[in-house]
């Protein structure tokens, strides 16, 4: 597609669960990156790829996170025994590259509600 | 260690009159800043960007920033205020080096009164 594809758009779990939340990037895009966007907690970095490398997990949150990508393209972010604080729009974005000037394109996020 | 500060979690304005949204940072070395927004159930979309060169930044739907380095600021503003502008703005600068990624401010959500 055109653009920063996300899935699914909104997903609606049990505390305890697992979920695993989809991004495929625009197509070309080597870079790629997953941020958090909570109420009063505004944008927190997650993680970002370069390739299907992930140089940078610093920003995961607990040990129940974890992210992989495959070919380069296709994202999965996994969330293990979620828990209520886990509740939030899960956004991913990417970019031609990871020069400094470069854009980041965003997806329309996955919202995750933990009940 | 970069980092973005926006004043005004909320900014409300009469349809017509400016807008001023308000972004201070933070950075050791030169900046690269950006501006997003984000309407209603939608991903963020980029509005403008300063990398190097004219510190004027014009970007879409009549925005534009300044970026004063004497300041450390890049304030949005956009001369008349139009009811489609409500959104939610954010500001941020781009972490120079592994992965360059955007660190945002708390962001500010613009109410436009008719």
């Amino acid at each position: 597609g055109a653009g920063v594809s996300q899935s699914p758009s909104n997903k609606v779990t049990e505390k305890g669960k697992d979920v695993e939340l989809r991004c495929d990037p625009i197509s070309g895009h080597t870079a790629l990156y997953w941020y958090r966007q909570s109420l009063g907690q505004g944008l927190e970095f997650l993680i970002y790829f370069q390739g299907n490398s992930a140089p940078d997990k610093s920003g995961l949150p607990s040990d129940r996170f974890s992210a992989e990508r495959t070919g380069g393209s296709v994202s999965t972010l996994t969330i293990q025994r979620t828990q209520q604080e886990d509740s939030a729009v899960y956004l991913c974005a990417s970019s031609p590259g990871t020069g400094v000037a470069g854009e980041l394109f965003f997806g329309e996020g996955s919202r995750l509600t933990v009940l | 260690a970069q980092s973005v500060t926006q004043l005004g979690s909320h900014v409300s304005v009469s349809e017509g009159a400016l807008v001023l949204l308000r972004c201070n940072y933070s950075s050791s070395v030169p900046p690269y800043l950006f501006w997003y927004v984000q309407y209603p159930n939608q991903g963020l979309q980029l509005l403008l960007k300063y990398t190097t060169g004219a510190t004027l930044v014009k970007g879409i739907n009549g925005f534009e920033a300044e970026f004063k380095k004497s300041e450390t600021s890049f304030h949005l503003t956009k001369p008349s205020a139009h009811m489609s502008d409500a959104a939610e703005y954010f500001c941020a600068v781009k972490k120079v080096g592994a992965g360059n990624m955007l660190t945002f401010g708390g962001g500010t959500r613009l109410m436009v009164k008719p």
